[in-house]
């Protein structure tokens, strides 16, 4: 079974709409990270949490890591075409540095 | 600061060829790693270099991948004999004190 679980597998919005992509461990987290990646390009790096109840946010984007470690929410404030994209969570469970086991990715569309 | 490089961006070969992929890492990265993303798939760590030396290759299929990273700078990726099921994107990425990694825009292997 899949280790990080990301809901919804794909999401389609209206420009303006605000949005909310989850990522659910089966495991205690040590830290989750959050990248997007365009098609056929790299990932690009967002966010890190890594205390419970920990929130963070990088302009209209907000991430938040639940006070049990196991689940984290990014949230998307009035959306706009350039956040179209594949979004991806990456899991720490206390391997190596850096060693990051990744979720499927949330395929995000924005429609003007 | 120049990015993570990684060359060449699009390969096609035949099964039971051999290639090889090349990563440059961000200048003073000490740790680098390779990632296989399949179509649909979060990426999923090969290899994780720090230095020269190798710090996880759990996940490697040693019979037919192969890297090193010769110096602590430059790596490379090789697959001998390729299969089909080969057919990926492979990122390279790098760390230094920072916890997160940056990503390069990845090869894009295809095995027919």
């Amino acid at each position: 079974s899949q280790e990080l679980e990301q809901s919804p597998q794909s999401l389609i919005v209206q420009e303006g709409k605000n949005l909310t992509i989850n990522c659910t461990s089966s495991k205690t987290l040590y830290g989750l990270y959050w990248y997007k990646q365009k098609y056929g390009e790299g990932l690009i790096f967002l966010m890190m949490l890594q205390k419970g109840g920990e929130e963070k946010s990088h302009e209209k984007i907000t991430a938040k890591l639940d006070e049990k470690k196991q689940q984290s929410s990014l949230h998307i404030t009035a959306s706009q075409p350039s956040h179209a994209g594949i979004y991806l969570c990456g899991a720490d469970y206390g391997g190596s540095q850096g060693n990051l086991i990744f979720g499927k990715g949330t395929k995000l569309s924005v429609k003007p | 600061e120049a990015g993570v490089a990684q060359s060449p961006r699009y390969k096609i070969i035949e099964k039971r060829q051999s290639v090889a992929f090349w990563c440059n890492p961000i200048s003073g990265h000490a740790t680098l790693y390779w990632y296989q993303q399949i179509l649909g798939q979060g990426p999923k760590l090969l290899i994780q270099f720090q230095n020269n030396g190798v710090v996880d290759d759990s996940q490697l299929p040693k019979d037919r991948f192969s890297a090193e990273r010769l110096k602590g700078v430059d790596s490379t990726l090789k697959i001998q004999p390729a299969k089909l099921e080969d057919s990926a994107v492979y990122l390279c990425a790098s760390s230094g004190m920072a916890v997160e990694a940056f990503f390069g825009q990845g090869t894009r292997l295809t095995v027919v």
